[in-house]
């Protein structure tokens, strides 16, 4: 069964620093997402991507954070000048339409030192 | 704004058991709802779902109703095995306020044999 894939599944970086977490959807999908989970936290939605633009955005997305779909595999969140608050399980999610299931990825665990 | 309320975890069940996890929604639409659960070391995946009022979604002996007259979505197994330890979140997708997923806070499950 197809599926969404992550890389890489732990990233320390230090505070201050930019980092870029990597995400390949469905390849048939046309929807793509980025939530985070802080640690005992809920799963909150980001932003979500069609079309090579921006749908929609949560008040989380502010302007520390981007998204790109650079080719026709990948799709990135960017992260500039990391927190220790954003240290979280950030997870990729496609679907194949705005009325599809989301499908997940198995998350990428960003650590900020 | 639209939200999930789930019952606090951890739930501690014995193998065969009869499970429930409650689920209450609140929503200005009419929303999709979902459970997802994440196994260890693992990623959300979709365990059922139901996109209208009185529906049944049910996969792997798991069912939930959906019940607007309540705005419930209670998750069910009549045994419970000691492979369903996991965490479950319950969501809710409306479609009249976008494509994020909203998210409840999450039950732990632990079944011993």
């Amino acid at each position: 069964e197809p599926e969404v894939t992550q890389t890489p599944s732990h990233q320390v970086t230090q505070m201050g620093q930019e980092v870029i977490l990597r995400c390949v959807p469905i390849s048939n999908h046309l929807y793509f997402y980025w939530y985070r989970q802080i640690l005992g936290q809920k799963v909150e939605f980001l932003v979500s991507f069609y079309n090579n633009e921006i749908s929609e955005k949560s008040e989380i997305f502010d302007d520390q954070f981007s998204v790109e779909r650079p080719d026709g595999s990948n799709f990135t969140l960017k992260i500039r000048s990391t927190k220790l608050e954003d240290s979280a399980m950030y997870f990729c999610a496609s679907s194949a339409d705005r009325d599809q299931p989301q499908h997940f990825g198995d998350g990428t665990r960003l650590s900020i030192l | 704004g639209d939200s999930v309320t789930q019952m606090e975890g951890p739930v501690t069940l014995s193998e065969e058991a009869f499970l429930t996890i409650n689920c209450t929604y609140t929503a200005t639409g009419y929303p999709s709802l979902f459970w997802y659960v994440q196994y260890p070391g693992e990623g959300l995946q979709l365990l059922l779902k139901a996109t209208k009022a009185d529906d049944k979604g049910s996969n792997k002996g798991f069912e939930a109703t959906y019940r607007k007259e309540t705005t419930s979505f209670h998750l069910e197994k009549g045994s419970v095995q000691v492979s369903d330890s996991a965490v479950y979140f319950c969501a809710l997708s409306d479609r009249q306020a976008g494509t994020a997923l909203i998210f409840g806070k999450g039950t732990t499950l632990s079944v011993s044999s």
